[in-house]
């Protein structure tokens, strides 16, 4: 067990709807970082947030957004959705620095 | 541009060591992990290298050549347990935040 915390572990919705996924990171991380691997791409940084702030975007596409809320728990928005964003998004904390990344069990999302 | 190579399978019996590579080009570097995935689960982290040389935990070692841009995992002694896909991973130092730039992970087989 990690000790990062996502949900819901699976997600299946349909083309055009909206979802949000959630994030409990380790007990004393400050940093949350979403990542979504598709069988293809592998894993691919989306954005970072430390302490409530946003520090660094990846490929993130303008329809999905995040935000880190003062309980440092974080949320990963994803709007207009397309059959391919049907993915595992992952969720992992660290402390920052060079510190390892600890990575939840992931949400699997499915379009249909 | 950033890159990170790694072969795509490999196979190995019980019992053996395996000797997994890692060739990366990014604009700047600040670390290299190396994760292992199950199927369907969450990656792990095994190991952290910033300098050159060989870092050792038990039966899994990483080895770091920042002058060529290379690294390798070694596994000994494997196990069944041992097949996962293994995940390469650089901490680009010119990008802001602490994120990782993944690999797209090697397979690998371990049969008795």
């Amino acid at each position: 067990d990690s000790g990062v915390t996502q949900t819901p572990k699976h997600l299946i919705t349909a083309t055009g709807q909206r979802v949000t996924l959630r994030c409990s990171p380790r007990s004393g991380d400050l940093s949350v970082y979403w990542y979504q691997q598709s069988l293809d791409q592998g894993l691919q940084f989306l954005i970072q947030y430390y302490n409530g702030e946003e520090r660094a975007k990846g490929n993130i596409l303008e329809r999905f957004s995040a935000q880190q809320f003062p309980d440092l728990h974080s949320e990963l928005n994803l709007s207009s959705l397309e059959l391919g964003d049907s993915a595992l998004y992952f969720c992992a904390s660290s402390t920052g620095g060079n510190q390892p990344q600890h990575f939840g069990d992931g949400t699997r999302l499915s379009i249909l | 541009g950033q890159n990170i190579d790694q072969p795509t399978e490999m196979t190995a019996t019980e019992g053996a060591i395996v000797q997994i590579n890692c060739t990366y080009q990014t604009s700047g570097f600040n670390g290299l992990f190396w994760y292992q995935q199950h199927a369907g689960e969450a990656p792990t982290f095994l190991s952290y290298n910033v300098l050159d040389g060989l870092e050792e935990k038990g039966r899994f070692s990483s080895f770091l050549s920042r002058s060529k841009g290379y690294s390798y995992l070694l596994l000994k002694e494997l196990q069944m347990k041992d097949s996962a896909s293994y995940l390469c991973a650089v901490r680009d130092g010119d990008q802001a935040g602490t994120a990782l730039i993944f690999g797209k992970g090697t397979t690998l087989s371990v049969s008795s």
